[in-house]
């Protein structure tokens, strides 16, 4: 069964910095590429990263751009956010999502629970 | 950035009845529409694929269709457990989009 756990979520102030792990088990981890998707309170889903298998491209939301760093660990398969920067729009539950890529299209699947980010003085 | 809407942004059927929800992008994207659906306190969980793929292991109710700009998903008996928020998202191009959603309540 495909899991995945996000953990390092918490409050952080104005202009700190956090980093998000995603813990990956149930599938060959290094040949699929993954993603950050983020759901402030109340509100919608925003795509804000995403790395490919081999980790070697990096996308981001402009949003994002220059502040949050998406890696990986294939050996531990575990993915990572760095956000540094934060600011109070970065309040959200962040989820991470194993990026389903095909000639068909392409889909998040499965996702993880997420974790809080709160940015908050 | 292709800005995705959908209407309507809520709607209170009873369980049996057909629903359908519409997902307008603001460019031609083919085909490459996914839909999710998201409950409370939950993450999103993928339906819909390529506008029309259901994903393995969804009910045989959920139906999608479309291409270029006008997407629909239907749920054709509506279930208790199909209460949700149903989210589309275009993949074509990036950075991906999701729509506002449209929240499924009980009547």
């Amino acid at each position: 069964e495909v899991q995945l756990v996000e953990s390092g979520g918490g409050l952080v102030q104005p202009g700190g910095s956090l980093r998000l792990s995603c813990a990956a088990s149930g599938f060959t981890f290094s040949t699929y590429a993954m993603s950050w998707v983020r759901q402030a309170p109340g509100k919608g889903l925003e795509w804000v990263s995403g790395i490919t298998g081999s980790g070697d491209r990096t996308y981001y939301a402009d949003s994002v751009k220059g502040r949050f760093t998406i890696s990986r660990d294939n050996s531990n398969n575990t993915l990572y956010f760095q956000m540094n920067s934060l600011r109070a729009e970065d309040t959200a539950v962040y989820y991470c999502a194993k990026w389903g890529i095909a000639a068909a299209g392409n889909w998040f699947d499965p996702w993880g629970q997420g974790t809080q980010v709160i940015v908050s003085s | 950035d292709i800005q995705m809407t959908q209407s309507p942004s809520s709607v209170s059927p009873s369980v049996g009845d057909r629903v359908t929800i519409t997902c307008r992008a603001s460019q031609g994207i083919g085909g490459w529409l996914t839909w999710y659906q998201q409950k409370p306190g939950k993450a999103p969980k993928l339906l819909i694929y390529a506008s029309s793929s259901l994903q393995s292991g969804v009910p045989s109710r959920f139906s999608g269709s479309g291409s270029g700009t006008d997407f629909t998903l239907t749920i054709s008996s509506l279930q208790p457990e199909d209460f949700a928020t149903y989210y589309c998202q275009q993949a074509l191009s990036f950075p991906f989009t999701f729509g506002p959603g449209t929240k499924v309540d009980i009547k």
